[in-house]
């Protein structure tokens, strides 16, 4: 059974700051990682699929990074914005089938 | 509709009453997926249907819980006998296939089940 540690388990920022938080896993077996945010009362929405070792990805002010010999992938948030207030979910692929999930990092943006 | 459809949203059951949750995926998505979140904790995995087989119901907690996907599109996750410990937000998740490449999952806005 895969485990996917997320941290923090949550986080307060102030509005403007930068923040990042991360995801460990098994680096044995790798085959992808997706990054999603949950926004309250909507459906979690794909941020990132990240598949190969020292790969970065960005969207806006989000990014991420990604290192499976060692494990670990970092989600950066550049200037915080209340629209960024969510949860932010990271899950590892399990056989190609199934996304195996962390407890996810609930951030909070305070104006 | 464009997106994953879930219904109810919202259900409040007596311990012991049945409930069925329904899950509307992307229409073409071969692959829908149910999840199950309770508070405090991230999705776990519940059942895989590819098309209208259920390959994987690894993550069902009992044989209380029966998915069913018949013609490969809609599915319904029922729970029989419900019980207070199955409170939890229910998410249905769909995608094109299997987790190849930059497949991604395609989320329903869930169903919160508070069994009282």
């Amino acid at each position: 059974i895969l485990n996917v540690e997320q941290s923090p388990q949550s986080l307060h920022v102030q509005e403007g700051d930068s923040t990042n938080f991360t995801c460990s896993f098994p680096s044995s077996n790798f085959y992808a990682l997706h990054w999603y945010r949950w926004e309250t009362a909507k459906s979690p929405e794909a941020l990132f699929v990240m598949t190969l070792n020292g790969d970065e990805k960005k969207k806006g002010r989000i990014s991420a990074t990604l290192n499976t010999k060692e494990g670990y992938s970092y989600l950066y948030i550049k200037g915080s914005q209340p629209e960024d207030s969510a949860t932010y979910l990271c899950a590892i692929i399990q056989g190609a089938q199934k996304l195996v999930f962390g407890q996810g990092t609930r951030l909070t943006i305070n104006p | 509709g464009a997106g994953v459809s879930q219904s109810p949203r919202y259900k409040v059951a007596k311990r012991g009453q049945d409930v069925a949750l329904r899950c509307d995926p992307i229409s073409g998505h071969v692959s829908l997926f149910w999840y199950q979140q309770a508070l405090g904790q991230g999705p776990e995995f519940l059942t895989y249907f590819q098309n209208e087989a259920q390959l994987d119901k690894s993550g069902l907690p009992s044989d209380r819980f029966f998915a069913e996907r018949p013609e490969g599109s809609v599915s319904t996750l029922k729970i029989q006998r419900t019980q207070q410990e199955d409170s939890a937000v229910y998410l249905c998740a769909s995608s094109l296939g299997e987790f190849q490449g930059n497949t991604e999952a395609f989320f329903g806005q869930g169903t919160r089940l508070t069994v009282v």
